[in-house]
């Protein structure tokens, strides 16, 4: 069964720190591992994308990795700021095109000041 | 996201009653994409529309949905004779690639559904 599994479920910081996300992945065929931010009632807005060959990927303060041979997955936030409150969600592809597309429950993040 | 436009953002009918959700892709978008996201859970692919043909509907319930994305206009998610399960919150994601190529798959801002 295609699943993706995301902890911690929830994670509350001090705003100035680093924090470290993980997904774990059971999906296959493999295509693409996604990392989107989901701000409270907004909708989700893309972070990164890594394909198998892909180790790393940094966009900004946010860097995620990829381990396809573990199928697992991490996005490290450095120096978070306030408005990294929102819920980070891990999504897996298994072949091209967005219908194909597994999503995880999503960590919710709240950087406090 | 901000060209995804989604419509209404907040819906509230009572069982029994029709939800029509609207989603107007980005320009040049001729692929769209709804999901529904449940309380708790993660977002689950419905049915993914081209214009005026409907692709892939395998995650689409076999009742009281459907979906058109006419020649003209924006695409259309409707759910007949909606019970309290159907609240939920309802995105429209559009690319204007049939195959997801990088970041070229946009979400709107989500329509939240809430049945009393």
């Amino acid at each position: 069964k295609n699943q993706v599994e995301q902890s911690p479920q929830s994670l509350i910081i001090l705003e100035g720190k680093n924090c470290t996300l993980q997904c774990n992945y059971t999906v296959s065929p493999f295509s693409n591992l996604r990392w989107y931010k989901q701000d409270t009632g907004r909708g989700p807005v893309s972070l990164t994308i890594m394909t198998f060959s892909e180790n790393t990927k940094s966009n900004g303060r946010y860097t995620a990795t990829l381990d396809a041979d573990t199928k697992q997955s991490s996005l490290h936030i450095t120096a978070s700021q306030l408005s990294d409150s929102a819920s980070y969600i891990c999504v897996v592809s298994t072949q091209t095109g967005a219908n194909n597309l597994f999503f995880g429950t999503g960590t919710r993040l709240t950087v406090i000041p | 996201n901000a060209g995804v436009m989604q419509n209404p953002r907040h819906l509230v009918r009572r069982r029994g009653q029709e939800a029509r959700l609207r989603c107007s892709p980005m320009k040049g978008h001729s692929h769209v994409y709804w999901y529904r996201q449940l309380p708790e859970e993660g977002l689950k692919f419905m049915v993914y529309l081209q214009k005026e043909n409907i692709i892939d509907e395998s995650g689409m319930p076999k009742e009281r949905f459907s979906a058109e994305f006419p020649k003209e206009g924006p695409s259309i998610l409707r759910i007949q004779q909606v019970v309290r399960g159907d609240s939920a919150a309802y995105f429209c994601a559009s690319s204007p690639f049939a195959g997801d190529a990088g970041n070229t798959i946009y979400f709107g801002e989500g329509s939240w559904l809430t049945v009393v």
